[in-house]
């Protein structure tokens, strides 16, 4: 069965410092797609990133970047110089392909992520 | 660009009425998924629609049901409330492919007394 675990329930850090979010996720499938969403206050989820299963590659977007190891089942999410605009909650997601080529995206519990000025 | 739209923003219920909840995809987009978010919670998959078709469902009682519309807007409907309803119920869009990302609207959030 698939399953998210985002272990931190909440961080709190004070402004510019760097900040690692950690995913560990569960699938049988080789096939594969991981997420990271941002939640503000507002309550809207924000896309951040998608990543299959085959790219392994990291990815670095400004100063959010993402670590993706199959070895161990980690996809985890590193702000650099953190911003107070940063703070938000944050989700992990992983999706197989469903019943008839349905996406069900399955999500962690969430890190709820405070960046103190 | 529109993105997606939900109405309304919020509601307030009482055990055993039943609720309507509305949303509009992303211009574009063809798929309609739903989703429960119960405070504190990361969302949880109600089901999602394609062609006007429900395509997969996550384990959620029959009193959830839903309808796609041919211009792909949906509806959730919620029947005989309980309070363990109360949530904020987040409609996503995107493309038909399973590879594709999804993108939320607001949220209706919902309060059953």
């Amino acid at each position: 069965a698939q399953k998210v675990t985002q272990a931190q329930t909440e961080i709190s850090v004070v402004e510019k410092e760097d900040v690692t979010l950690d995913c560990v996720y569960e699938t049988r499938d080789t096939t594969y797609y991981l997420f990271w969403y941002k939640q503000p206050p507002s309550g809207e989820l924000v896309f951040l990133i998608r990543r299959n299963s085959f790219d392994e590659q990291n990815e670095i977007s400004g100063r959010y970047s993402w670590n993706f190891q199959k070895s161990t089942s980690s996809f985890n999410f590193t702000i650099t110089a953190s911003q107070v605009v940063d703070s938000a909650v944050y989700f992990c997601a992983l999706s197989e392909a469903g019943i008839q080529g349905a996406q069900k995206l399955v999500f962690g519990q969430g890190t709820r992520l405070t960046i103190n000025p | 660009d529109a993105g997606v739209t939900q109405s309304p923003t919020h509601l307030i219920k009482t055990r055993g009425q039943q609720v309507t909840l509305r949303c509009s995809p992303k211009s574009g987009h063809d798929t309609v998924s739903w989703y429960q978010q119960a405070l504190g919670q990361g969302p949880q998959f109600i089901f999602q629609y394609y062609e006007e078709e429900e395509r997969q469902r996550g384990n959620f009682p029959d009193r959830f049901s839903g309808h796609q519309f041919p211009n792909y807007s949906s509806e959730l409907n919620v029947n005989a409330l309980l309070l363990g309803d109360s949530a904020l119920y987040l409609c996503a869009s995107s493309l038909g492919g399973w590879v594709y990302e999804q993108y939320f609207g607001p949220g209706t959030r919902l309060t059953v007394t």
